[in-house]
């Protein structure tokens, strides 16, 4: 089945750590976006890839990066993780010209220690 | 501006059907969607309606948008304990691949 994937689930860090979050789609989509949630709360977009350009939200921190080295694949980067940071990371696909519905993988649970 | 309430909370019985509002102020979406969350997952599109619609349904699902009043709903027929889940309403406004999600109405289906 065609689908987002997440790995790691649950990925546990230290305070100040670089670590890497992945996603990767058999979708074939054209636009790819990472989300935070927080607990309780709506997921809030950080950035998307519309193909190969980039597109920061304006309140994203400096601290969160992204890369999409080609259609499948888009690493979402946090240089120096603080505890607020904590969340649930969820990547998502959508293609442009249809719907627009995005389709959401299961998310990576991130915890700063 | 682009905001998108739902209520926080709702409980129902099992066997009752469920109705999950959502406001929105965008006068300009033409995609509205529903998306379910449960506990840990990530979130599941249920349905959508294209703004020139006023009902669609699917199985149990019953959607409603009155643009007038910038007002979707999701009817959820026959509910099921395995319904209960955080449900998502969403909107798409054409500009820049993005959708503004509402608050959150977490669903909680009693025996």
């Amino acid at each position: 089945d065609a689908m987002v994937i997440q790995n790691p689930r649950y990925q546990v860090t230290q305070f100040g750590k670089p670590v890497t979050l992945s996603c990767s789609q058999t979708l074939n989509h054209n636009v790819m976006y990472w989300y935070q949630q927080k607990s309780s709360q709506a997921p809030k977009l950080l950035f998307h890839y519309y193909d190969k350009d980039f597109n920061n939200e304006a309140d994203t921190p400096d601290n969160f990066q992204s890369r999409r080295p080609n259609t499948s694949f888009c690493f979402l980067d946090i240089r120096s993780p603080g505890l607020g940071d904590a969340a649930m990371y969820l990547c998502a696909t959508s293609r442009e010209g249809i719907s627009y519905e995005q389709y959401f993988g299961p998310g990576t649970r991130l915890t700063v220690t | 501006g682009e905001d998108v309430e739902q209520s926080l909370f709702l409980s129902v019985r099992e066997g009752d059907s469920s109705v999950i509002n959502c406001t929105y102020t965008d006068s300009s979406s033409t995609y509205l969607y529903w998306y379910k969350q449960e506990p840990g997952a990530g979130l599941q599109l249920l349905t959508y309606i294209f703004s020139n619609m006023d009902m669609k349904q699917d199985q149990r699902l019953t959607v409603l948008l009155n643009k007038k009043d910038k007002h979707l709903s999701l009817r959820i027929a026959d509910t099921q304990t395995g319904d209960s889940a955080i449900y998502f309403c969403a909107e798409f406004t054409g500009g820049g691949n993005k959708l503004t999600f509402g608050t959150g109405t977490q669903l909680k289906v009693e025996l």
